[in-house]
């Protein structure tokens, strides 16, 4: 079965300043990554998914994800985070044969400071 | 599309009383998964659809839930009776049947049982 790890649970980082969120998943062949992002009261919005091919994602917001196999890993990142990034972010693992049923790590809680 | 709704947005109820939360699902959607949120659970996946058939109702947490897909177009969420414990928020999400796809969640219902 497939797992998900979120290791940051809260995240403090300053407007304008960069962010990286990181995400490591147990699966034995090739996952399908998602990161979704929670504003609060909000549900979960899409900001980019790995299904194959090029590594590195580009998603909304200015978000991108790299996945790196060797490391089971698929780190978020946003080179200059705005006061509105502020938000829960969760990373998910699906498997083909679980269908589309997916796996969600605990979540990393972002704060932005002014 | 007007995306996944739900309904209600939010409820409160008095232990012991039956709750019924609402899903309709994007239209085309063959998955429809119901996931629980909590502080300390965290995203919890409850039980999940293909075409209208429960495949993997292992995350339901007792008798008391019972959930239902009479047709694509809506499904329902029960809770009988209602404990304090099961106070949350309620996801309901759907994707296509191409593997993989996108989960689309919805807004969520807020439940309260006092």
């Amino acid at each position: 079965a497939q797992s998900v790890t979120q290791p940051d649970i809260h995240i403090t980082v300053s407007e304008g300043a960069s962010l990286e969120l990181r995400c490591n998943y147990s699966y034995g062949a090739t996952p399908y990554l998602f990161w979704y992002v929670q504003s609060p009261g909000q549900g979960l919005q899409l900001l980019l998914k790995y299904f194959s091919g090029d590594t590195l994602v580009q998603g909304i917001k200015g978000f991108e994800a790299e996945f790196k196999r060797s490391q089971s890993s698929f780190n978020l990142r946003k080179p200059s985070v705005h006061w509105s990034d502020a938000a829960e972010y969760f990373c998910a693992v699906g498997a083909r044969a679980a269908g589309n049923k997916l796996t969600f790590g605990g979540g990393t809680r972002v704060l932005v400071k002014p | 599309d007007a995306g996944v709704i739900q309904s209600p947005r939010h409820e409160v109820t008095e232990m012991g009383q039956e709750v019924t939360l609402r899903c309709k699902p994007i239209s085309g959607h063959d998955y429809l998964f119901w996931y629980r949120q909590t502080m300390m659970r965290g995203l919890e996946l409850l039980i999940y659809f293909n075409n209208n058939v429960p495949i993997d109702d292992s995350g339901m947490p007792e008798d008391r839930f019972s959930a239902k897909m009479p047709n694509a177009s809506f499904s329902t969420l029960k809770i009988q009776p209602s404990e304090p414990r099961d106070s949350a928020v309620y996801f309901c999400a759907s994707s296509t049947s191409q593997v993989p796809d996108t989960q689309y969640f919805g807004p969520g219902t807020r439940l309260t049982v006092l």
